[in-house]
């Protein structure tokens, strides 16, 4: 099993917009749209941000959006706020209740 | 609202046994399979085990294979994950997760639990 792979960590200033990767191969995020991320803040428990490549949960700021290429997965944060700046990791099923993680990106408000 | 609430945490000893449970309010249970995600310190999140709403299939990675299993009690609103045959590197906090779709599993947690500590050190 592999985990998807981000970007270590990532950065903007307020108001700008930042674009994390999760890349993943044809068997996983390239054969379905169940592309997920969670946001986590330090000591919390992840949070839905996004689930079905671009879906956002009922809550979650129109600033969070989510796309696909093939077998990469794209979150963007417009607007960049303080309150951004925590963990996110991008998921995607894979087949046969299989589901990988990324690596996670620590996204930096500077 | 829907609310997750893990417990069974604890520090054992190498080779030892834990079990955790996650008991689930304010949704249908039975019309959603539940997941157990671990995150060890410092590191990112690892999907571990998932069973389906019924308790018909169950998954589980590689990494806890022959020593996790997990179960769920449909009466009383609560899934489970016995650990067997600890090692150091079970050390992590353990989260239960619901996901997304009734009876629709294709990994999307929208509800996760606070967490419980597992420490496995002699």
């Amino acid at each position: 099993q592999s985990a998807l792979t981000q970007p270590p960590s990532a950065s903007g200033s307020p108001g700008q917009s930042v674009t994390i990767s999760c890349t993943g191969t044809s068997s996983d995020i390239g054969a379905y749209d169940h592309v997920s991320w969670y946001q986590q803040y330090p000591g919390k428990a992840p949070k839905s941000i996004i689930y079905e490549v671009e879906k956002r949960p009922s809550g979650v700021p129109d600033r969070f959006s989510g796309s696909k290429s093939g077998n990469t997965a794209s979150l963007t944060v417009s607007g960049l706020q303080a309150d951004d700046e925590a963990d996110y990791y991008c998921s995607s099923f894979a087949g046969n209740y299989r589901v990988f993680f990324g690596g996670g990106t620590k996204l930096t408000v500077l | 609202e829907v609310q997750l609430l893990e417990s069974g945490g604890g520090l054992v000893q190498p080779g030892g046994s834990l079990r955790l449970s996650c008991a689930a309010s304010g949704f249908i249970f039975d019309n959603y399979a539940m997941g157990w995600v671990r995150q060890a310190p410092g590191k990112g999140l690892e999907y571990i085990s998932l069973i389906t709403e019924r308790g018909a299939d169950t998954f589980y990675a590689d990494s806890v294979k022959g020593r996790f299993t997990i179960s769920r009690d449909n009466y009383n609103n609560v899934v489970h994950l016995q650990l067997n045959s600890l090692r150091a590197d079970d050390t992590a906090i353990y989260y239960c997760a619901r996901d997304r779709r009734p009876l629709y599993s294709h990994g999307e947690f929208d509800w996760w639990g606070l967490g419980a500590l597992v420490i496995v050190s002699s």
